[in-house]
């Protein structure tokens, strides 16, 4: 247990329908990140949330949807995806400072776009 | 690309040898870190090796850093079943707090 949270931890869905994710972090963190792990690449960075602000979207197309209503929370709303969206998304959390420091990545979602 | 390189990309070993595992980047870093992952799961955070340190130990672990050739390397020393899992290297800079992945590099131990 790593004190990141994410459900649920597989999720099958249409590509017309909605659906979310959601990752709360129990750890006290100012930080919290959406990765996208595909098979055979490296994580992909989606975005970047530091004290509920968002402060990196690296390119991600809008049918991707993050919320940070609190520091505490993240949740990537998703809607008329692709089956290529397949794949393992990491929520992660870090305590940003003076220099970087480790992150805590939660078990991850399953998707698989049908 | 910003991201690291692992190398190799696959390792096979038996157990109790030693595994060695490197990661290559391109752009200056604050610090460099270790990650593992056990199949479809999360990554567990192992080790992290300012640019101002040259080699590091956690128990089984060791992990150099040579900024002038801008790699790092893993060592796993009497390799257990249990390490089988993929490794990867993580760039942290100063100023952002953007942790950039490489492709990892998968280790299977054979008991």
């Amino acid at each position: 247990e790593t004190g990141v949270t994410q459900t649920p931890r597989h999720l099958v869905m249409g590509m017309t329908n909605k659906k979310s994710l959601k990752c709360e972090q129990h750890l006290g963190h100012n930080a919290m990140y959406w990765y996208k792990q595909s098979a055979k690449k490296p994580l992909e960075l989606m975005f970047v949330y530091n004290f509920k602000e968002q402060t990196e979207n690296n390119s991600v197309p809008s049918r991707f949807s993050p919320e940070c209503p609190n520091s505490s929370h993240l949740f990537l709303h998703l809607h008329t995806l692709q089956p290529e969206d397949s794949a393992l998304y990491l929520c992660a959390s870090s305590q940003v400072g003076t220099g970087s420091t480790e992150a805590f990545f939660g078990q991850g979602t399953r998707l698989t776009v049908v | 690309s910003q991201q690291g390189e692992e190398d190799p990309q696959a390792l096979s070993i038996q157990e109790g040898e030693n595994a060695t595992m490197n990661c290559s980047y391109k752009t200056s870093i604050n610090n460099l870190q270790w990650y593992r992952q056990n199949s479809g799961r999360g990554l567990v955070h192992l080790i992290l090796i300012r640019s101002n340190e040259r080699e590091k130990h956690s128990g089984r672990l060791r992990v150099t850093l040579d900024t002038s050739k801008k790699s790092s390397s893993l060592l796993i020393t009497a390799s257990r079943a249990a390490d089988t899992a993929s490794y990867f290297c993580a760039r942290g800079t100063s100023g952002t707090y953007k942790y950039i992945f490489g492709t990892g590099t998968r280790l299977k131990v054979l008991a």
